[in-house]
């Protein structure tokens, strides 16, 4: 049974498009985080929800949209797309804050802009 | 701000010989460290970590030992397997924080 799965596993589409991606935990995690892995296999967070709660958003374009319906959840818009966007987009969930904060990672899910 | 630098790759070894990966870090406090290991096609899964000065995490014959005095989490293991080719990430993460922070990572291939 996959703690954090994230879907889909892969994604080609043009520029300008919209997509999402979806990520789903059932460690009982209080947060998740969308982190974003380029090329060079360069990590950056990106959005953090702790109980349904954004709590880190970084510097990043404002057509990227996270969305928390509950604690177990944490999805991914991204309108108009660019080529830079393509990347692998890793879901991530940990306990809260009061503990170590070791993460979970989901399997990541590619995206490539054409 | 916080940050982590480590060693850069790749390394390439022969199965059997000893590895060190190199990391340290800048942080106010008393940050938890780690070491993650990515896989090919993979997502990342923790490796080992450490939450006090000189812990020493270890996990499948890697370790690392936090050592404040240097701020450095320098990963090693004294016979690497082939199946040990991956990329390693050093990170950390503030006291009561939610950031996890990491490094460039580090692509390590082993020979057989």
């Amino acid at each position: 049974d996959t703690a954090v799965s994230q879907t889909p596993k892969y994604l080609v589409t043009q520029m300008g498009n919209d997509k999402s991606i979806k990520c789903e935990q059932n460690l009982g995690h209080d947060t998740m985080y969308w982190y974003k892995q380029d090329s060079k296999k360069f990590l950056k967070i990106m959005f953090s929800y702790n109980n349904k709660e954004l709590i880190i958003n970084e510097t990043v374009p404002n057509r990227f949209s996270p969305k928390s319906p509950d604690k177990a959840h944490l999805n991914l818009h991204i309108n108009s797309l660019e080529l830079g966007d393509s990347a692998v987009y890793f879901c991530a969930s940990s306990l809260g804050q009061g503990e170590t904060g070791e993460l979970f990672f989901g399997e990541g899910s590619r995206l490539t802009v054409l | 701000g916080d940050s982590v630098t480590q060693m850069e790759g790749p390394v390439t070894l022969s199965e059997e010989a000893f590895l060190t990966i190199n990391c340290t870090y800048t942080a106010t406090g008393y940050p938890s460290l780690f070491w993650y290991v990515q896989y090919p096609g993979e997502g990342l899964q923790l490796l080992l970590k450490a939450t006090k000065a000189d812990d020493k995490g270890s996990n499948k014959g890697f370790e690392a030992t936090y050592r404040k005095e240097t701020t450095s989490f320098h990963l090693e293991k004294g016979s690497v397997q082939v199946s040990d080719s991956a990329v390693y990430f050093c990170a950390l993460r503030a006291t009561g924080g939610f950031k996890t922070i990491f490094g460039a990572g580090t692509r390590l291939f082993v020979k057989a």
